[in-house]
């Protein structure tokens, strides 16, 4: 099984609607986050989070929001989602205690905002 | 601020060919982290390399090396006798100790074709 798997894969959606993106790990990381990736370009961090009551922005969270439900997860979630929002979306987790900070990425999830 | 460039955009070799992917980076601190991942057409991310700052050497793993030189802030990554499965988009990255975050930033990405 895969340590760190996103639901759903891909997900088509209109202007509007409210829609989350789900992330879980069993590599026991404290550390996860959440990127965007648009074509040509890198990736872009929007959220991340050391532990499940610290939250921090990334650098383009306008438009997005967090949760940290327990250690393993990380949800993504658009309030209203518009189609500039639609790109490739990865979580990633990296250890919380090693100073390695190899970061591990789930195999994305691809969101269409019609 | 971090800043990672990758100035190939895209990079088509015929198998066989030998192939070098450059990175060049920017960072204030003395300690960092060099990275590079795969993305193949299916999409995910695939973690190759990690490389510290204080060290210098040359890494060869089957047919990838790396060769990281501090006074140049490169890290470029070859592929010798390139095969059509290592087609796929390849981005180098760059993490720093300054500050909490231990972000990753990425640089834009070459696209990588072997043909056959």
């Amino acid at each position: 099984d895969a340590d760190v798997t996103q639901t759903p894969r891909n997900r088509i959606t209109k202007t509007g609607k409210r829609i989350m993106l789900e992330c879980s790990q069993t590599k026991g990381h404290d550390r996860m986050y959440w990127y965007r990736q648009d074509p040509g370009l890198g990736l872009q961090l929007i959220y991340y989070s050391f532990d499940v009551k610290d939250i921090n922005k990334g650098e383009i969270s306008d438009g997005y929001s967090v949760s940290r439900q327990a250690q393993a997860k990380f949800s993504l979630s658009l309030e209203s989602a518009i189609p500039n929002q639609t790109a490739l979306y990865f979580c990633a987790t990296a250890s919380g205690t090693s100073s390695t900070d190899t970061q591990y990425f789930g195999p994305g999830t691809r969101l269409t905002v019609l | 601020a971090q800043k990672v460039t990758q100035a190939q955009t895209e990079i088509s070799v015929v198998e066989k060919e030998d192939v070098t992917l450059d990175c060049v980076y920017e960072t204030r601190d003395t300690t960092y982290y060099l990275f590079w991942y795969k993305q193949p057409p299916s999409g995910e991310l695939v973690f190759l390399i990690r490389r510290n700052s204080f060290d210098e050497q040359n890494e060869i793993s089957g047919r990838y090396s790396w060769n990281f030189q501090k006074s140049t802030s490169s890290f470029n990554f070859t592929i010798t006798a390139s095969q059509v499965v290592d087609s796929a988009v390849y981005f180098c990255a760059l993490s720093d100790l300054g500050g909490s975050a231990r972000q990753l930033t990425f640089g834009s990405g070459t696209q990588l074709t072997v043909l056959p």
